[in-house]
């Protein structure tokens, strides 16, 4: 069983829904990451917050919108996305030092109509 | 810039043989190293992970890689492979950003297939 929690596990939107992805850990991790995933192909990496602060945003288009509430939460906004936004969406978390492991969870399908 | 490599994009083998899946990182320090396995529609487990000292890490589910600086690899190996082992695999290197937190470079991964 995952340590990480992500809700919806899958997603359909049309282009001008808003609609949020959710994540959360009880781990005591203080570094919490958003990755995009395409078919056959490695996680890339979108959002990393670290003690609730957003310390890196990998240039990410507006249309999706991270926010962390409290430090075992993670969301991500969705709106106005394009069909191309299609993919697993996975969250992760760590300690967040720079030998400690991620952990992810299984995952939000989200497809764009 | 960090770099993982994993020369292999589909490996198919026999369930009882052995398994050895390859992975070349470029980095300029002490590399923190790590294998994560991907079944389809799932998120990234973590096999095992290599910091320093022993060069040969073993990890979950019977895995072991072994760090080789000399050829900038840690290939990951398991003497006997189950059916259940079909799935994605990743190869990663961490590196600090500016202490906001680590950066994971994967690589681009490798796909097993297993034949009964």
């Amino acid at each position: 069983d995952t340590e990480v929690t992500q809700t919806p596990k899958h997603l359909v939107m049309g282009m001008t829904n808003k609609k949020s992805l959710k994540c959360e850990q009880h781990m005591g991790h203080r570094a919490m990451y958003w990755y995009k995933q395409k078919a056959k192909k490695p996680p890339e990496l979108m959002f990393v917050y670290s003690y609730e602060k957003l310390s890196i945003n990998e240039s990410v288009p507006s249309r999706f919108s991270p926010e962390c509430p409290n430090s075992s939460l993670l969301n991500l906004h969705l709106h106005a996305l394009q069909p191309e936004d299609s993919a697993l969406y996975l969250c992760a978390s760590s300690l967040g030092t720079v030998n400690s492991p991620l952990h992810f969870g299984n995952g939000t399908r989200l497809t764009v109509t | 810039a960090q770099s993982v490599t994993q020369p292999d994009i589909h490996i198919t083998v026999s369930e009882g043989a052995s398994l050895e899946l390859r992975c070349n990182y470029s980095y300029g320090a002490t590399p923190y190293l790590f294998w994560y396995v991907q079944s389809p529609g799932q998120g990234l487990q973590l096999l095992l992970k290599y910091f320093s000292g022993d060069t040969l890490v073993q990890g979950i589910k019977g895995f072991e890689a072994e760090f080789k600086r000399s050829q900038s690899s840690f290939n990951l190996r398991k003497p006997s492979v189950h059916w259940s082992d079909a799935a994605e695999y990743f190869c990663a290197v961490a590196r600090s950003r500016d202490n906001y937190g680590q950066n994971f470079v994967f690589g681009p991964g490798t796909r097993l297939s297993v034949l009964p």
